[in-house]
């Protein structure tokens, strides 16, 4: 059983539309967050959610729109693709005080934007 | 504020030792190092929490130094299954954000 699961895996659009990336956990966790993992590896937090409410919202265009109907399941919604959204998109989870916890990725969703 | 990490890359020989550095320009909390293999999600490897405290699992080991704002991976008697991208991630001020380096690649030669 997959612990953090996204869909789809792969994702090849063309710019200006819309796509979602859907998440969701097994684990029982509190906490799912939203990673960006651009062409240089660099992992960098966009949202974070606690309990379906929003904990953490990085400088991230308000173009990304992250909506979480449970504690199981974060979804990203991006509008207007540009070329410099293609990346990995990483969802996660963890308990918290996430100090003293663990966070679980799930496998990535590779989005290229052309 | 991103912790900075050295060196950006090392090449090793299976059985050699390396070691990963991360520092932070703020005060720190806590310390999460994670591992990323090519086309895979990142995966922990441990946390250190403020205090000073050594870690490690198997030939895996980490220091946090609060004082220096640092913390250091230590591998030893390195692997072939070693290689990868390892990543610190700080946190400061309890906030619960861990904002992660941008990585180490290590690639470990048979």
């Amino acid at each position: 059983d997959t612990a953090v699961s996204q869909t789809p895996k792969y994702l090849v659009t063309q710019m200006g539309n819309d796509k979602s990336i859907k998440c969701e956990q097994n684990l029982g966790h509190d906490t799912m967050y939203w990673y960006k993992q651009d062409s240089k590896k660099f992992l960098k937090i966009m949202f974070s959610y606690n309990n379906k409410e929003l904990i953490i919202n990085e400088t991230v265009p308000n173009r990304f729109s992250p909506k979480s109907p449970d504690k199981a399941h974060l979804n990203l919604h991006i509008n207007s693709l540009e070329l410099g959204d293609s990346a990995v998109y990483f969802c996660a989870s963890s308990r918290l005080p996430v100090s003293g916890n663990t966070i679980y990725f799930g496998e990535g969703s590779w989005l290229t934007v052309v | 504020q991103q912790p900075v990490q050295s060196p950006q890359a090392v090449i090793l020989r299976e059985g050699e030792d390396a070691v990963i550095n991360c520092s932070s320009s703020k005060a720190l909390y806590s310390v999460h190092w994670y591992r990323q293999k090519h086309g895979e999600a990142p995966v922990f490897l441990m946390i250190l929490l403020k205090g000073g405290e050594q870690k490690g699992h198997d030939k895996i080991s980490a220091s946090f130094n609060e004082k220096k704002q640092q913390s250091s991976l230590y591998l030893t008697a390195s692997q072939l299954s070693y290689s990868g991208t390892y990543f610190c991630g700080t946190e400061s001020g309890r906030d619960d954000k861990i904002i992660f380096g941008k990585g180490t690649r290590l690639h470990i030669l048979p």
